[in-house]
């Protein structure tokens, strides 16, 4: 069973613009949560999506958003970049998100400049 | 906001030692996990625990989840040079937190050959 992708690998934009992030999770899985990791927060949890719906959320602002499609493969876009937004973004797949374990992706390493 | 405290922070072993590593909360924890981090990769996860006092092992890894589900912590025997990497244990909140995981800081692990 092919693992969680996320497309693409590494990113550089410059602050101000907008950027869009895509994950496909494991075939089967519909909980899709995307999580900012950076040398100084660690591992920090954006949002979850299942089923098409935004069922959790962490706080950060609202520059950063999400979207899940009916194949559950998502899309997290980051408008008005800047320079702190520099971190790699993961995604993790789970079946359902409640208790069950998730996997995660390689991350899009994204660089603002 | 819920925090998990993970150490060590870092270990410098020679290879052939036993490794421990732990991380406690003040909160509860309905699911433990834990994951290791290579350079430019997401997180891998090695070990899976769901109930208060299980204790499972993967090979060499041998983790456990505390009586009280507000700690864990992870052993590694015999280290090998290619256990080198970021050790992250991760906690799943009870229900109403779906998808969203909490991350303890890392214990980042060297092995000497």
């Amino acid at each position: 069973k092919a693992g969680v992708t996320q497309t693409p690998r590494y990113l550089i934009k410059t602050r101000g613009q907008q950027v869009t992030l895509s994950c496909s999770p494991i075939s089967g899985h519909r909980s899709v949560s995307w999580y900012q990791q950076t040398p100084g927060q660690g591992l920090q949890f954006l949002f979850e999506y299942f089923s098409e719906t935004q069922r959790n959320k962490g706080n950060f602002p609202g520059r950063f958003s999400g979207r899940q499609f009916s194949n559950s493969r998502s899309e997290m876009n980051v408008s008005t970049l800047e320079l702190g937004d520099s971190a790699l973004y993961l995604c993790a797949s789970s079946t359902s998100g409640s208790t069950d374990t998730q996997y995660f992706g390689p991350g899009t390493r994204l660089t603002v400049l | 906001g819920q925090q998990l405290n993970q150490s060590p922070q870092s270990m410098f072993i020679q290879e052939g030692e036993d490794v421990s590593m732990n991380c406690t909360s003040s909160s509860i924890f309905n699911t433990w996990l834990w994951y290791k981090q290579d350079p430019g990769e997401g997180p891998v996860l090695l070990i899976a625990l769901y109930k208060a006092g299980e204790l499972t092992s993967n090979g060499r890894l041998t983790a456990q989840f505390g009586i009280t589900r507000k700690d864990s912590f992870l052993n590694i025997s015999a280290s090998i040079p290619s256990d080198v990497g970021i050790y992250f244990c991760a906690g799943q909140l009870p229900p109403g937190n779906t998808g969203k995981l909490i991350f303890g800081q890392g214990t980042t692990l060297q092995v000497k050959p």
